[in-house]
């Protein structure tokens, strides 16, 4: 099946510092979410992104839809403890009503 | 609202068992689908629905079944419950599809002996 890479698995980092993640694949999607995962809870949507070369913000976060509809990218500025989770990027191929792509998610630590 | 309700939340099954995942949404949405979430593996879609009476396979529907009656519910059956169907499944709503926000409930997770 299709597949989304995303990078990094893992991210450990301090407190204010900024962290960027990132997924890429070998389709083109018409659509890239992205979303985040709270221990013991469902995803929640942070961004859609809906065109190639669209940025979006969403208070700190702040996330791109690649120019080769391939890949995008997240930023988290300033991070806080509260940005402790797994974020996943998402994927929609064009036409497709039902088949959401998920990465494997980078879960981040944050440490105060 | 109670948005998206998922029961049980907790179940062990021994291989062989049957049993049926519930999700229910109080938003009125068209589109419901079930995924499954295993270590290290993100989320896999295993079936989703359009509307009453209107369902499709995803990625992953082998040794599942579902069926969308009402617009509310959309009920997830293991027939034959198997070790590899040990997982977290999560059941999510959205007003016309995956391309906008999908809203998850709290999952359920499943242990196959």
């Amino acid at each position: 099946g299709q597949q989304l890479n995303q990078s990094p698995q893992s991210m450990f980092i301090q407190e204010g510092e900024d962290v960027s993640m990132n997924c890429t694949s070998s389709s083109i999607f018409n659509t890239w979410l992205w979303y985040k995962q709270e221990p013991g809870e469902g995803p929640v949507l942070l961004i859609a992104l809906y065109k190639a070369g669209e940025l979006t913000s969403n208070g700190r976060l702040t996330a791109q839809f690649g120019i080769t509809r391939k890949d995008s990218f997240l930023n988290i500025s300033a991070s806080i403890p509260s940005d402790v989770g797994i974020y996943f990027c998402a994927g929609l191929m064009g036409g497709s009503q039902g088949n959401l792509i998920f990465g494997k998610g980078t879960k981040l630590s944050v440490k105060p | 609202n109670a948005g998206v309700t998922q029961t049980p939340k907790f179940q062990v099954l021994k291989t062989g068992q049957s049993m049926t995942l519930q999700c229910a949404q109080d938003m009125n949405h068209e589109y419901m689908s079930w995924y499954r979430q295993d270590p290290g593996m993100g989320l896999r879609l295993i079936h989703y629905s359009v509307g009453a009476g209107i369902t499709d396979q995803g990625e992953v529907p082998n040794g599942y079944n579902v069926s969308r009656s009402t617009t509310e519910d959309f009920p997830l059956r293991l027939l034959s419950a198997a070790p590899s169907q040990t997982s977290v499944y999560f059941c999510a709503s959205s007003y016309d599809g995956p391309r906008n926000e999908q809203f998850f409930g709290p999952g359920t997770r499943l242990t196959v002996l």
